[in-house]
């Protein structure tokens, strides 16, 4: 059975901190990893990782994959208020997404 | 830019009682989904549609899950009787049919209460 683990599950920091987001997985046929970022309610886009090693970056966030550890990281830098959510990762196998717990990020002002 | 939309964003219902969920995904995708995420849970998959056809589903879509392409938007997902276990957030999501296009968008979710 795929499985898709995410660390810490809650997360509390105050705005400025810079925070790195664990995901591990083991999926048959693995052929991508996804972050999303869920506020409210629709899980929203943030990164799609096919290669090991290549670093995506959008403004404070970014993101690597390592397909031989089979894991992956999400950075953000100098957190603001607006960060906090649940950060979900999630693999593709066949044509599913195997969604890990997420982590829940609380900023503080 | 485009989104994904669903309606209704809340249905209650009695159990026993059949719903259907609507989804319009985005207008140039092709491949449509539908997730369900218990309250406390992760989101988990239910099934796969491409080229009017089902392509995967997960054991949680038993028969009493339908889905349906009525027409060229709409993407329906139906419980036929429904169970106390099914309340939920129900999130459709679509992406394009092209190589290396993975990335799935998801919609604002039905919340489906069942009493």
């Amino acid at each position: 059975e795929d499985k898709v683990v995410q660390s810490p599950l809650s997360l509390v920091v105050h705005e400025g901190d810079t925070v790195t987001l664990n995901c591990s997985y083991e999926v048959t046929n693995f052929r991508s990893l996804l972050w999303y970022k869920q506020e409210k309610k629709a899980p929203t886009f943030l990164f799609m990782l096919t290669s090991s090693g290549i670093e995506k970056k959008s403004g404070r966030l970014s993101s690597i994959l390592d397909k031989k550890e089979l894991f992956s990281i999400l950075n953000i830098t100098a957190t603001q208020t607006g960060d906090s959510a649940i950060y979900l990762c999630a693999c593709i196998s066949g044509s599913r997404l195997t969604f890990g717990e997420g982590t829940q990020l609380t900023v503080n002002p | 830019e485009p989104e994904v939309t669903q309606t209704p964003s809340h249905q209650v219902t009695q159990m026993g009682q059949e719903v259907i969920l609507r989804c319009v995904p985005i207008s140039n995708h092709l491949y449509f989904y539908w997730y369900r995420q218990i309250l406390g849970q992760k989101v988990e998959f239910l099934v796969s549609f491409y080229n009017n056809e089902i392509s995967e589903k997960s054991e949680i879509f038993d028969d009493q899950f339908s889905v349906e392409r009525p027409d060229g938007s709409n993407f329906t997902l139906k419980i036929r009787s429904t169970k106390l276990e099914d309340s939920a957030m129900y999130f459709c999501a679509s992406r394009k049919l092209s190589q290396g296009a993975d990335t799935q968008y998801f919609g604002p979710g039905t919340r489906l209460t069942v009493l």
